[in-house]
Formats: C-alpha cells, structure tokens, sequence
C-alpha cells in the first residue's frame, strides 16, 4: 500500500499570500492530521480531521485552517503569510490498532518558505 | 508548548555500538510513539507502547516505558551509519487526539 502522500514538495511564497497544501491518507485510514515543523524543534499540532470533522486543533491562529473531504484527503489553507510560517509542514494518517491503540504515520512534508 | 523532553539533545558512537535516548513527559497520556526523521524529511514510524505496556522490541530497536516516571527510552543496538538521523519521541495526550513531540535526539553513528 501507498503511505501518506502529500503535496507540493516544495512552496515558494511572498509575505501575505495565502497557500494551500494538500494530503492523500493511507487507503483506510480515516483520520488526518496536520503538523508545523520549524528548523531544529520537533513538530507542532495544527488540526485533526477524522470522517469530515475537526477533532483537535493546536494553539495556531484562525489564519490556519484545514478541511477533509468525502475520500479522507485533506487540505491545510494558510492567509495572510507571515515569514515565521517558513517551515516543514508534516499530514499524517492515523488508524487504530487491533490492539486499541491510535497509530499515526507521516508523509514526507512539503517544504514552505515565505520571503 | 512541547510536553516531551529528549535527553541527550545530540549523540554520536561508532558503527557497531549501541544508542541510548530518553524521552520525558508532563502529563498522563494514552501511548508513546517514537519516530525517526532523516535531514529534515518526513517521519519514519518506529514503535507504539502502549500505557498498559512496560517494554517492546522491534528488530534492533527496544523501547521501556515507566508511566511512574513519565519517561520512556530507545535503544537501538549494533547501530549503523544508516542510523544517523533524528529521534523524536510523541505522546498522545489521554483523552484527546493530539500528539506531543519532544524536541529530538541528533544520532549520529560514525563509520
């Protein structure tokens, strides 16, 4: 099976523009969420989506946004950037475990950099 | 804020040697996830233990948690240049769906 897949790889943005970036789940996995990494620090909750609706929102503010759609792909929208947007932003697919346990696994980023 | 805590924030051994890296947290949580990132690329899932669960194995990889501690470690034994990388620990928060990562181990396995 396909991981987590996400899109663009890499994003070139000028101060006060909005970006969109997209994320295709592992086929059954039907949770999604989405993560900021900022260069040398772990990565920070933004949203989690599971069946079209938000379950868990980060301390971002209401600039960040996302949705999930009928086919459990989601989209991050970003307004307004501000150059401490410039970061890895991660979308992993969660599922749970025969075990009970929710298991998250990542894509591999794309990369913004707002100039 | 990040509730988890890596110790050491850098380590580097020979090819061959085993790795040791602890991760500390503040609050009671569901289950400890431990990944793996190469250069800044995407996480690599390593190994779940569950609250309930005190040690697990995966191929050269043995990861202890102590919910009394709030504290888990990583061990990774015979480790390899391909082992370089960056650890991260992250928690799930009881009773909700958000993931804390800690601020990551820089392993690097000299050749």
């Amino acid at each position: 099976d396909a991981g987590v897949t996400q899109s663009p790889t890499h994003l070139i943005k000028t101060r006060g523009q909005h970006v969109t970036l997209r994320c295709s789940p592992i086929s059954g996995h039907k949770s999604v969420s989405w993560y900021q990494q900022v260069l040398g620090q772990g990565p920070q909750f933004i949203f989690q989506y599971y069946e079209k609706e938000e379950r868990g929102r980060g301390n971002f503010p209401d600039r960040f946004s996302a949705r999930q759609f009928p086919n459990y792909s989601s989209e991050l929208n970003v307004n307004a950037l501000l150059l401490g947007d410039s970061a890895l932003y991660l979308c992993a697919s969660s599922r749970i475990t025969s075990g009970g346990a929710h298991e998250q696994f990542f894509g591999p980023g794309t990369r913004l950099t707002v100039l | 804020s990040q509730q988890g805590e890596e110790d050491p924030q850098a380590l580097s051994i020979q090819e061959g040697e085993n790795a040791t890296m602890n991760c500390s947290y503040k609050t009671s949580i569901n289950n400890l996830q431990w990944y793996r990132q190469n250069s800044g690329r995407g996480l690599v899932h390593l190994i779940l233990i569950r609250s309930n669960e005190r040690e697990k194995h995966s191929g050269r990889l043995r990861v202890t948690l102590d919910t009394s501690k709030k504290s888990s470690s990583l061990l990774i034994t015979a480790s390899r240049a391909a082992d370089t990388a960056s650890y991260f620990c992250a928690t799930l928060l009881s009773g909700t769906y958000k993931y804390i990562f800690g601020t990551g181990t820089r392993l690097k396995v000299l050749a």
